[in-house]
């Protein structure tokens, strides 16, 4: 593994069910970011963790959460889905802080019916 | 009003031209700035940092203009290969970073 991975790749979902998006790093940051990104509206920032044990929320928190229960996963869990959850998912890692630069997976592409 | 804002394009410029994109961003207390390239269908990855004093990497030069904050990219003798689109991104504090929607760059041969 080098970097960051995520799965799925993509995603049809149902409105109403639970789906976990999945992220894993391999450099041994200690920062880890869950962001959307919307057409016209850029990456927003969902959920972010600072170190192994602490999360926090960010611009768009509502109908998501985390966990970071070891240094290398961060699973975003949308526990109910709705069609305006239809986006593409990033997690990114940072060596620190998110003043230092994010390295971002590939993505989840999600589109809730 | 959104905290970082950037002309979201697209430019189409001819092969070997020059072109700059702006990004302004409301919050003063902002730290650190920098330039992500999207690919179509891809991750961002990163450019590079924007610093007080300016930068340069090869035929990219980046600035931070704090008096009137805005960060800007400039893009000399364009390639084809430097099609894509260029995110903006302003660390307002340790745990946050905004991102602008990007700026799409279409270099025509």
């Amino acid at each position: 593994i080098a970097g960051i991975t995520q799965a799925p790749t993509s995603q049809i979902l149902a409105a109403g069910r639970r789906m976990t998006l999945r992220c894993t790093q391999d450099m041994r940051h200690n920062a880890m970011y869950w962001y959307r990104q919307d057409l016209g509206l850029g990456l927003r920032l969902i959920h972010y963790s600072n170190t192994a044990g602490t999360t926090g929320k960010g611009e768009v928190p509502d109908g998501y959460s985390v966990s970071r229960a070891n240094t290398d996963d961060f699973p975003l869990t949308l526990a109910s889905a709705v069609p305006s959850q239809t986006s593409v998912y990033f997690c990114a890692s940072s060596d620190r802080s998110s003043t230092d630069t994010q390295y971002f997976g590939p993505g989840t592409r999600l589109t809730v019916l | 009003r959104k905290e970082v804002e950037q002309d979201p394009g697209p430019f189409n410029v001819p092969e070997g031209a020059t072109v700059a994109f702006n990004c302004t961003y409301s919050n003063s207390a902002s730290q650190s700035f920098f330039w992500y390239r999207q690919d179509c269908r891809k991750e961002p990855k990163l450019l590079m940092s924007v610093y007080s004093s300016g930068n340069e990497d090869g035929r990219f030069t980046a600035q931070l203009n704090r008096a009137s904050q805005y960060i800007s990219l400039l893009i000399r003798d364009s390639k084809l290969s430097d099609s894509a689109t260029y995110l903006c991104a302003v660390n307002p504090n340790n745990n946050d970073m905004r991102f602008g929607a990007g700026t799409r760059l279409t270099v025509k041969p």
